[in-house]
């Protein structure tokens, strides 16, 4: 059974930093690229940035809004996706959620399998 | 950035009902289109991929069509479980954007 799990959310005040992290079982973690998409409360759904698998030269794409403030990182050996997030605004306040790519390593495509969320709130 | 639009941001329904849902691209995104229900508190769940594919798993009751920058998610018979805000997402690009919700409510 795939399944993904965030953690790394909670409190913390603009400008500074948090990291996410995603861990992923049930299947192979190596080939899929994976993707991060946020939902502020009450509101839709954002991507916010993906990462493509090894094979496609594990390179990464992100929003407009985050660009530059946050980086998504992998570690296949432990089947671990990572967001780390800098430069924090009120406005990245929101569910992260963890997903994975239906088709496979490349990236693009639905997202066929989410985690639970995790909360991050930026509040001084 | 591509931009999506939904129609209607409420629908209020019975059960039983035949229900659509319209989605707008603001260009031309071909089939490369997604349909995710999300209810209160869960993460959102893929129904159908480019643009009229059932995922596995998801009742036949759930169908999509259109190509282009017109969509549509119908629901054929609607059911107590289907109560739930929809989605679409393009992804034509390597920016993916979805609409801003059709939330479906009991009339």
């Amino acid at each position: 059974e795939v399944q993904l799990v965030e953690s790394g959310g909670g409190l913390v005040q603009p400008g500074r930093s948090l990291r996410l992290s995603c861990t992923a079982s049930g299947f192979t973690f190596g080939d899929y690229a994976m993707s991060w998409v946020r939902q502020a409360p009450g509101k839709g759904l954002e991507w916010v940035g993906f990462i493509r698998s090894k094979a496609y030269g594990g390179t990464t794409e992100y929003a407009a809004s985050v660009k530059g403030r946050f980086t998504i990182s992998r570690d296949d050996s432990k089947s671990i996706a990572y967001l780390q997030m800098n430069s924090l605004k009120t406005e990245d306040t929101a569910v992260y959620y963890c997903t994975r790519f239906q088709t496979t390593g490349r990236g693009g495509g639905p997202l066929d399998y989410w985690g639970q969320g995790t909360l991050v709130t930026v509040s001084s | 950035d591509i931009q999506m639009t939904q129609s209607p941001s409420t629908l209020s329904a019975s059960v039983g009902d035949r229900v659509t849902i319209t989605c707008r691209a603001s260009q031309s995104i071909s089939s490369w289109l997604a349909w995710y229900q999300q209810k209160p508190g869960k993460a959102p769940k893929l129904l159908i991929y480019k643009a009229s594919s059932l995922e596995s798993g998801v009742p036949s009751r759930f169908s999509g069509s259109g190509s282009g920058t017109e969509f549509t998610l119908t629901i054929s018979s609607l059911q107590p479980d289907d109560f739930a805000t929809y989605y679409c997402q393009q992804y034509n690009s390597y920016s993916p954007t979805f609409g801003p919700g059709t939330k479906v409510d009991i009339k």
